[in-house]
């Protein structure tokens, strides 16, 4: 299930699930989005990026969907693995040279 | 291809001191950016460069200064460190998309 820790959301699961992580985007300007995998004590690491010309994009075993009507971004691991254990970081920007602003994140659990 | 590295990967300093976070990379991008990172929030930027010679500031740039004279090298100086800068940093580096972040370098300030 999902529940709102002291300070990150966080998903349980068990592994072989499937896992979907939401974030809700701020800038309706904004035409690129990508997701970010951290674990603990390294830094931010790309999954997939998606284009705001489109409305889902497939990675492996990720896929990740954007609904622009409600500034929706979501994020869908499949048959989920105790490695995919992190927090995950949408973030979103005008295309081009401009900075990326960065939700605040979803730590996912997996459990064996 | 090294990409993004940082250092130091972690450091204590005392109140009023000044140190310089080292960043490079080597994927000759022109944008760099400098995040950090407190427990529970996502990264707030701080300074980041569109190029060499040309900086500028972010969401939470006090108490932080920075230069690129390069295109490969991006240095962070806290000038007078306070407890409020205790933290996470990470740099990044992107061409026109996705930046891609060196590992951080963990910063206590007592």
């Amino acid at each position: 299930g999902e529940s709102v820790g002291l300070h990150l959301p966080t998903l349980s699961v068990q592994e072989g699930d499937n896992s979907i992580i939401n974030c809700a985007y701020s800038n309706s300007a904004s035409d690129y989005f990508i997701w970010y995998k951290q674990e603990s004590g390294k830094g931010p690491q790309f999954i997939i990026d998606i284009r705001s010309n489109m409305d889902k994009r497939q990675g492996q075993r990720v896929t990740v969907l954007l609904n622009k009507t409600v500034k929706h971004l979501s994020l869908q691991i499949a048959a989920t693995q105790p490695g995919d254990s992190a927090v995950y970081f949408c973030a979103e920007k005008v295309e081009g040279y401009s900075t990326l602003t960065f939700g605040k994140g979803t730590m996912l659990l997996v459990s064996p | 291809n090294a990409g993004v590295t940082q250092t130091p990967k972690f450091q204590v300093l005392k109140t009023g001191q000044s140190m310089t976070l080292q960043c490079a990379q080597d994927m000759n991008h022109e944008y760099m950016s400098w995040y950090r990172q407190d427990p529970g929030m996502g990264l707030r930027l701080i300074h980041y460069s569109v190029g060499a010679g040309i900086t500028d500031q972010g969401e939470v740039p006090n108490g932080y200064n920075v230069s690129r004279s390069t295109t490969e090298d991006f240095p962070l100086r806290l000038l007078s460190a306070a407890p409020s800068q205790t933290s996470v940093y990470f740099c990044a580096s992107s061409s026109r998309e996705t930046q891609y972040f060196g590992p951080g370098t963990r910063l206590l300030v007592l």
